[in-house]
């Protein structure tokens, strides 16, 4: 199974401050036929479903604001948050579908400072 | 854009069997595959399986293999996800999810099925 871990466990930024988490998988999902990533970024609030951000590492997923914004190949990926909101406070994961058993990591912890 | 509305919470006993089902509206449930994930108490998310929604196929995580089945009824538009012989450890919220065929990044999400194991 491919290991996915995150950087760091939690952190607390400013209002309007940059946030940057990392992602790191144990092999690389990069698919070299397409020269795609395969690694989704989500959002999880207390009480609610994960909410889809980033897929193919950096494309944003519709109606997600552009402060959010992902980069990274092979193993090695980053979510930026290029401003932190209030609403932005969450639980932030990444996850492989390179292939089965799809895993994620063990999520980035989001507050305001 | 397809809406995913799952049945309600369960408490179960030690060695039961749960069926969570997932019911999917606003699509056509044949061009998605249907993805259950669950999310254990302060723990990662952890991918269980999942059946594509046009030919039936399945495909389970090797971890959950000989307790878990994912069944789907497309005619009703509803996935079921069935996991037998539980234990506390499987005390966890249980999401459905799709995914295309372009990718399988999961979106959207169904609401969560929180699935209590005490006896």
């Amino acid at each position: 199974d491919i290991v996915m871990t995150q950087s760091p466990d939690s952190l607390a930024v400013s209002l309007g401050e940059r946030a940057t988490i990392n992602c790191k998988s144990s092999q690389s999902v990069l698919y070299s036929s397409n020269n795609k990533s395969y690694l989704a970024w989500y959002q999880q609030k207390p009480g609610q479903p994960p909410k889809l951000l980033i897929y193919w590492a950096s494309t944003r997923q519709s109606g997600v604001p552009d402060r959010f914004s992902g980069s990274g190949s092979g193993t090695d990926f980053t979510l930026t948050i290029s401003s932190l909101q209030a609403e932005d406070v969450a639980v932030y994961y990444c996850q492989q579908y390179y292939n089965t058993p799809f895993t994620f990591g063990p999520g980035t912890k989001v507050d305001i400072k | 854009q397809v809406q995913l509305v799952q049945s309600g919470d369960e408490v179960k006993k030690p060695g039961a069997s749960v069926k969570v089902s997932c019911k999917a509206s606003g699509d056509t449930f044949t061009s998605y595959a249907i993805h259950w994930v669950r999310q254990a108490p302060g723990q990662r998310l952890e991918w269980m399986g999942w059946i594509n929604g046009g030919n039936g196929d399945t495909k389970y995580s090797q971890k959950f293999q000989d307790r878990v089945t994912i069944t789907g009824d497309t005619s009703a538009y509803t996935a079921h996800m069935e996991l037998s012989s539980l234990t506390s450890e499987d005390t966890a919220v249980y999401y459905c999810a799709t995914s295309g065929a372009d990718g399988n990044w999961l979106d959207p999400w169904g609401q969560g099925t929180l699935i209590t194991v005490s006896s």
